[in-house]
């Protein structure tokens, strides 16, 4: 594998659901990052981990749940969700947020229903 | 507030030119990023500008003017495969990305 993946591509979830989104990079990146993306909207951060700590939380609900159990690792943990919460979720990394050169590279996303 | 402007959609010719701008008002201004994103797929890096002037990387270039706070992105003989979203972004005094809605281009033969 390279790149950053993401599975899974695609989750159907009811309301009072549980799951977890999981993200992996192969870049040898220190950043990891949740993104949500809803159509024609701007991409909204949602958490950043920088060396394993979480360093930003863009006042995300309490029902998303970010885990970040090594540099490589990232996953999301879902529950209660709402159907606004639909929307596609990308993972990214990089190597350094500090350094203005410091490029973010993306997962393909998982693509999020909730009933 | 912060706000990044760039058009919606926009249609172009295979084999022409079309140009995509971005205007931003952000709180400090570390450098602009440009990306591309297929549908269903991940956004893939396409250039950083920092300074002012134009960047060229093969039938894409890109185009900064930080007094004016604009940039655009400019391609080239177009091909079908790049049609595809469009997302500006700039990297502000807290080193955080601000994103642009995107602009969808459409491709035509």
């Amino acid at each position: 594998e390279t790149g950053v993946t993401q599975t899974p591509r695609h989750l159907v979830m009811g309301m009072t659901n549980k799951k977890s989104l999981k993200c992996e990079q192969h870049l040898g990146h220190n950043a990891m990052y949740w993104y949500k993306q809803s159509a024609k909207k701007p991409l909204e951060l949602m958490f950043v981990y920088n060396f394993k700590e979480q360093t930003e939380n863009n006042s995300v609900p309490s029902r998303f749940s970010p885990e970040c159990p090594n540099s490589s690792h990232l996953f999301l943990h879902l529950h209660t969700l709402q159907p606004e919460d639909s929307a596609l979720y990308l993972c990214a990394s990089s190597q350094d947020p500090g350094v203005i050169t410091d490029t973010q590279y993306f997962g393909p996303g998982t693509r999020l229903t909730v009933l | 507030g912060q706000n990044i402007d760039q058009p919606t959609e926009m249609t172009a010719t295979e084999g022409a030119i079309v140009q995509i701008n971005c205007t931003y008002q952000t709180s400090g201004f570390n450098g602009l990023f440009w990306y591309q994103q297929h549908a269903g797929e991940a956004p893939t890096f396409l250039s950083y500008n920092v300074l002012d002037g134009l960047e060229e990387k093969g039938r894409f270039s890109s185009f900064l003017s930080r007094s004016k706070g604009y940039s655009y992105l400019l391609l080239k003989e177009l091909q079908m495969k790049d049609s595809a979203s469009y997302l500006c972004a700039v990297l502000d005094s807290n080193y955080q990305l601000i994103w642009g809605a995107g602009t969808k281009l459409i491709i035509k033969p």
